[in-house]
């Protein structure tokens, strides 16, 4: 079965720091584009940061740009969001996504982790 | 950044339906634009890819048209299991961007 499991949502203080996990499985983890996306509790989507197959291609949304670092670990068929900085204004469900292809659009999703970000 | 403007923020509708959603881009976005759908307390769905292929298991009254900066997203019998918010999301740009949503109620 293909899926994501995130991991790492917690309640943290402004100015803190989280890492936040996406466990795959059910495919073959090296051969695809991976991104998190964000939703504020009653909000949109939000689209937060891409990596590409081999982690040689790396975007992020301009609100997470400098604070947020997005890595993967295709040995461990592991995605990662390394999180500084954290403004209240990042409380979010985050989830990860795979992207089937850039033509494809995100066709798996994880369950999504909760950070809360409040003193 | 791409712009993505979805008409309308929400509607109501009653099951056997015909419902509409669109999208708009700032700019020209070729057919790099997908749909989703999300329930409540769910990871969103991918529905419609390349803004008129219908992903894999996704019923057939589900469909995309549109390219350039005009798109929509048709259900042509809505069924009580549609009742969700959808989405559209442009891939053109290496940063991605998701419309604001159209949440899809019951009359």
């Amino acid at each position: 079965e293909v899926q994501l499991v995130e991991s790492g949502g917690v309640v943290v203080q402004p100015g803190g720091s989280l890492r936040l996990s996406c466990a795959a499985s059910g495919f073959t983890f090296d051969d695809y584009t991976m991104h998190w996306v964000r939703q504020a509790p009653g909000k949109g989507l939000e689209w937060v940061s891409l990596i590409s197959w081999d982690g040689g291609t790396i975007y992020y949304a301009d609100s997470v740009k400098g604070r947020f670092t997005i890595s993967r670990d295709n040995s461990k068929n592991s995605l990662y969001l390394q999180m500084n900085s954290l403004r209240t204004e990042d409380t979010a469900f985050y989830y990860c996504a795979k992207e089937g292809g850039i033509y494809y659009g995100m066709d798996v999703w994880g369950q999504g982790t909760t950070v809360t970000v409040s003193s | 950044d791409i712009q993505m403007t979805q008409s309308p923020s929400s509607l109501s509708a009653s099951v056997g339906d015909r419902v509409t959603i669109t999208c708009r881009a700032s700019q020209n976005i070729g057919s790099y634009l997908n749909w989703y759908q999300q329930k409540p307390g769910k990871g969103p769905k991918l529905l419609i890819y390349g803004a008129s292929s219908l992903q894999s298991g996704v019923p057939s009254r589900f469909s995309g048209s549109g390219s350039g900066t005009d798109f929509s997203l048709t259900i042509s019998s809505l069924q009580p299991e549609d009742f969700a918010t959808y989405y559209c999301q442009q891939s053109y740009s290496t940063l991605r961007t998701f419309g604001q949503g159209t949440k899809v109620e019951i009359k």
